[in-house]
């Protein structure tokens, strides 16, 4: 079946750094990727999306490309916030038909960043 | 006031209660999303409902009852609950159809069975 695998945290990094949270996946379609984020004590909020090869999702700094021929979606950022700390959680959609989706998420990777 | 809320925040009962979860969506969304999230695993899809209907039941115990009186509510009833059932229970609700849609979550209700 369908699958999401992130890498495992935590990540701990200075404020400034270089942020790479790697994402891969197996997929029998062409599912579209997301990276969701959730803030401590909060729900998951959509961080950016993709809905097809080599798109580009990115937002508040935040970047991942959708490499089919790798089959990974991984997150970047060039400079980080103490604010970034989070869980950050890739996932893929297949659509199964009607007016809902079907999301499969990796286990979610903690970020941690230090001032 | 937020998309998607949820209510209790907390909840705590005994193995024996019977309690429920609510979940408002104030987006127009048609259709809506049970998760269950524990420490160290993937979110896990419980139910989906789209119209109102129920389309996926993903092998989910009977002590979890879900309810779906109109498109902007939804009910997780529980009953008899194991401590295992432990876990952060998240609601989420999106709008129109296939892969491309994106799914706004609540913030959650976190729920501890002793």
């Amino acid at each position: 079946g369908d699958s999401v695998t992130q890498m495992e945290g935590p990540v701990t990094l200075s404020e400034e750094a270089f942020l790479t949270i790697n994402c891969t996946y197996t997929a029998t379609g062409y599912p579209s990727l997301f990276w969701y984020v959730q803030y401590p004590g909060e729900g998951l909020q959509l961080l950016l999306k993709a809905t097809k090869a080599d798109d580009k999702g990115s937002n508040k700094g935040f970047e991942a490309t959708y490499r089919k021929e790798t089959t990974s979606f991984h997150l970047e950022k060039g400079s980080v916030q103490v604010s970034d700390s989070a869980v950050y959680f890739c996932a893929l959609s297949e659509g199964y038909g009607g007016a809902t989706n079907k999301l499969i998420f990796g286990t979610g990777t903690l970020l941690a960043v230090q001032p | 006031e937020t998309g998607v809320t949820q209510t209790p925040r907390h909840l705590v009962m005994g193995m024996t209660n019977k309690k429920s979860l609510k979940c408002e969506q104030h987006l127009g969304h048609n259709a809506m999303y049970w998760y269950k999230q524990s420490a160290k695993k993937p979110l896990e899809l419980m139910f989906v409902y789209s119209l109102e209907e129920r389309v996926e039941n993903n092998s989910v115990p009977s002590r979890f009852s879900p309810e779906c009186p109109n498109s902007s509510h939804l009910f997780l009833h529980l009953h008899t609950l194991q401590p295992e059932d432990s876990a952060l229970y998240l609601c989420a609700s999106s709008q129109g159809q296939g892969a491309k849609n994106i799914q706004y979550f609540g913030a959650g209700t976190r729920l501890s069975v002793l």
